[in-house]
């Protein structure tokens, strides 16, 4: 079965600073996905950045950032310059290409506090 | 364009009572997911449905927990009889294909007493 891990359930950052949420998986599989979702307060979860497994190169979405390491099954975000928007609860999530019946599975999450 | 619609937002009810929750997914969308989601837990996956067919409902509680899809668009869930711990966020989601992007809605929270 797939696993997410997200090894960190607090995580603080000044506002304009750089903060990392880390994110561990386990799978068999070969082709997947990762995806790293926010969910603010209101709790209406939102997709911040997308990787997919066969692609070597990071993705990038503006101040977000992704280190995925395949080997080592690791998905770290990276935030830069921080904006008081950005505290929320962000979850790391994996879904197999394995066809219609792929499931999405999440983490637990990281919350993630800016402070000024 | 409209997101997803849930109702009701907030639902307070004794165990062995009955709830049932709405969604309204994107217009066009086939695939409508409902997602569990315990407080300090990730969402967990309960349904998956493709047009008005199931695809996965291997992590829904079948003596409890129902759910439906009626002509491809709107669904509903249902828990009967509830118990305490089914007190949860209920999420639903909607894409436009199983590979596209989830779209979620603003959750349904359960609080059974």
């Amino acid at each position: 079965a797939q696993t997410v891990t997200q090894s960190q359930p607090e995580m603080s950052v000044q506002e304009a600073e750089t903060v990392t949420l880390s994110c561990t998986y386990d799978t068999s599989e070969s082709d997947y996905y990762l995806f790293w979702y926010k969910q603010p307060p209101s709790r209406q979860m939102i997709l911040v950045i997308r990787q997919e497994a066969y692609k070597q190169q990071n993705a990038t979405e503006n101040r977000f950032s992704v280190n995925f390491q395949k080997a080592a099954k690791s998905f770290s975000l990276k935030i830069s310059d921080s904006q008081l928007g950005d505290a929320a609860m962000y979850f790391c999530a994996y879904r197999p290409d394995t066809g219609t019946a792929s499931k999405l599975t999440f983490g637990t999450g990281t919350r993630l506090q800016v402070t000024l | 364009e409209a997101g997803v619609a849930q109702s009701p937002r907030y639902k307070i009810i004794e165990k062995r009572q009955s709830v049932a929750f709405w969604c309204n997914p994107i217009s066009g969308h086939a695939t409508l997911y409902w997602y569990q989601q315990i407080l300090g837990q990730g969402p967990k996956l309960l349904i998956q449905f493709q047009n008005n067919g199931v695809v996965d409902d291997s992590q829904l509680p079948k003596d409890r927990f129902s759910a439906e899809r009626l002509k491809g668009v709107d669904s509903t869930l249902k828990i009967q009889p509830a118990k305490l711990e089914d007190s949860a966020v209920y999420l639903c989601a909607s894409s436009l294909g199983w590979r596209g992007e989830l779209f979620f809605g603003e959750g349904s929270r359960l609080t059974v007493l």
